[in-house]
């Protein structure tokens, strides 16, 4: 079965400091990995996706993901934090079938402080 | 923002009551996805619709089900509701067959039932 593991509930970062939101999965075959970001009272936003190609994938607002297969990891990172950047944020793992299914973790909140 | 609208934004309803929720993919996306988000959660995938028919399901009973129209608009129909059915209904499109993958979600309806 497939599944997504975000095993920090918060993640509490200085402004102007870098982050990181850890992000492990299980799938059978190869993955497509996403990662989306959810404000208060909001629908999700699509920041990156992970399909094939290079292990450092970039996306919106400044974000970047590092794939690692050994490790079955796709953790989000971004080099300077903002205090915008505050806000939900969830891996999704796609099964890679054709219902495109997605299979979100539990979600990390970021804090980040001025 | 994405082109991804749902309707209404808030809505709630009796226990035993049914819910029509609806979604209208953005522009060129021809398959929608509808997902639950309980409070504290991750989306939890309910099913897929791709040209008009349902293209994959979650574990959600048959009380859980949808519609999708020839402009690849889409409703969620719940039946005989529950006091768990309360959550954030997403609704996401996409476009199979492009290679894209990626879901793009909607704001989301606000269900409680009482």
């Amino acid at each position: 079965a497939q599944s997504v593991a975000q095993p920090e509930d918060q993640v509490n970062v200085a402004e102007g400091n870098p982050l990181t939101v850890k992000c492990t999965y299980s799938v059978s075959g190869n993955p497509y990995l996403f990662w989306y970001v959810q404000y208060p009272n909001r629908g999700l936003q699509f920041l990156l996706k992970y399909i094939t190609g290079d292990n450092l994938v970039k996306g919106s607002y400044g974000f970047e993901a590092e794939f690692n297969k050994s490790q079955t990891s796709f953790h989000l990172k971004k080099p300077s934090a903002l205090v915008s950047d505050s806000a939900l944020y969830f891996c999704a793992v796609s099964a890679h079938s054709n219902t495109g299914k997605l299979i979100f973790g539990q979600g990390t909140t970021l804090q980040v402080k001025p | 923002e994405t082109g991804v609208t749902q309707s209404p934004t808030h809505l709630i309803k009796t226990r035993g009551q049914q819910v029509t929720l609806r979604c209208s993919s953005q522009s060129g996306h021809n398959t929608v996805s509808w997902y639950q988000q309980a409070l504290g959660q991750g989306p939890q995938f309910i099913f897929q619709y791709y040209r008009e028919e349902e293209n994959g399901r979650g574990n959600f009973p048959p009380r859980f089900s949808g519609l999708q129209f020839p402009n690849y608009s889409s409703e969620l129909n719940v039946n005989a509701l529950e006091l768990d059915d309360s959550a954030l209904y997403l609704c996401a499109s996409s476009q199979a067959g492009q290679g894209e993958y990626e879901q793009y979600f909607g704001p989301g309806t606000r269900l409680t039932v009482t």
